[in-house]
């Protein structure tokens, strides 16, 4: 079974702070997406790593896959506000299904 | 465009009851997923279907739980008889599966209230 697992699972900072979260596997997955949940709505896609040490950059948001394609990261420079939100991330599966993880709960405090 | 549209938005039941969740995928997408997300469990697949065919439902709980795709444009989620543990909120996604990397579109949930 493949699994993803998210840490932290709940972070609560004030704006203007650096973070990171992580997303760690023992399996490897062909790629693997981070999504960003609003409450009240569904998940919305952020960006998609596909090539094991991949970084891409969404303005203020890094995001790093592993060179195994096992694992990534979301980095979150000077964080703002509106920045608050459900980070998941999923890893496509054998057979082409998304799989998610628990995702980590972020606050950012004006 | 519209995007995926679910109904209803919100629907409290009492136990027993039957419960039919429902989804309108993206025009011209042609894999359908149902998820259930609560805070213990976060996103779980239920079913997924592939050209209105289903192609995994290992995460279906039971036998209480029925997914239907007539067309590609409307597919249905059945609880039947519903429990209080069903409570969640049930997405609908949508893609067009063509291999790696693909963008998978959610509904805005319907949050299932079973008292």
């Amino acid at each position: 079974t493949q699994l993803l697992e998210q840490s932290p699972q709940f972070l609560s900072i004030q704006e203007g702070e650096n973070l990171t979260v992580y997303c760690n596997s023992s399996s490897v997955f062909s790629s693997l997406q981070w999504y960003r949940q609003e409450p009240g709505e569904g998940p919305v896609l952020l960006v998609t790593v596909v090539t094991g040490g991949e970084v891409k950059k969404l303005k203020r948001l890094t995001f790093q896959f592993g060179d195994a394609r096992k694992d990534s990261s979301l980095h979150i420079t000077a964080a703002q506000p509106g920045d608050t939100g459900l980070y998941l991330c999923a890893g496509v599966g054998s057979q082409g299904n998304l799989i998610f993880g628990k995702g980590t709960k972020l606050s950012v405090k004006p | 465009d519209a995007g995926v549209i679910q109904s209803p938005r919100h629907e409290v039941t009492e136990m027993g009851q039957e419960v039919t969740l429902r989804c309108k995928p993206i025009s011209g997408h042609n894999s359908l997923f149902w998820y259930r997300q609560t805070m213990m469990r976060g996103l779980e697949l239920l079913i997924y279907f592939n050209n209105n065919v289903p192609i995994d439902d290992s995460g279906m709980p039971e036998d209480r739980f029925s997914a239907k795709m007539p067309n590609a444009s409307f597919s249905t989620l059945k609880i039947q008889p519903s429990e209080p543990r069903d409570s969640a909120v049930y997405f609908c996604a949508s893609t067009t599966l063509s291999g790696a990397g693909n963008t998978i579109y959610f509904g805005e949930g319907s949050w299932l209230t079973v008292v």
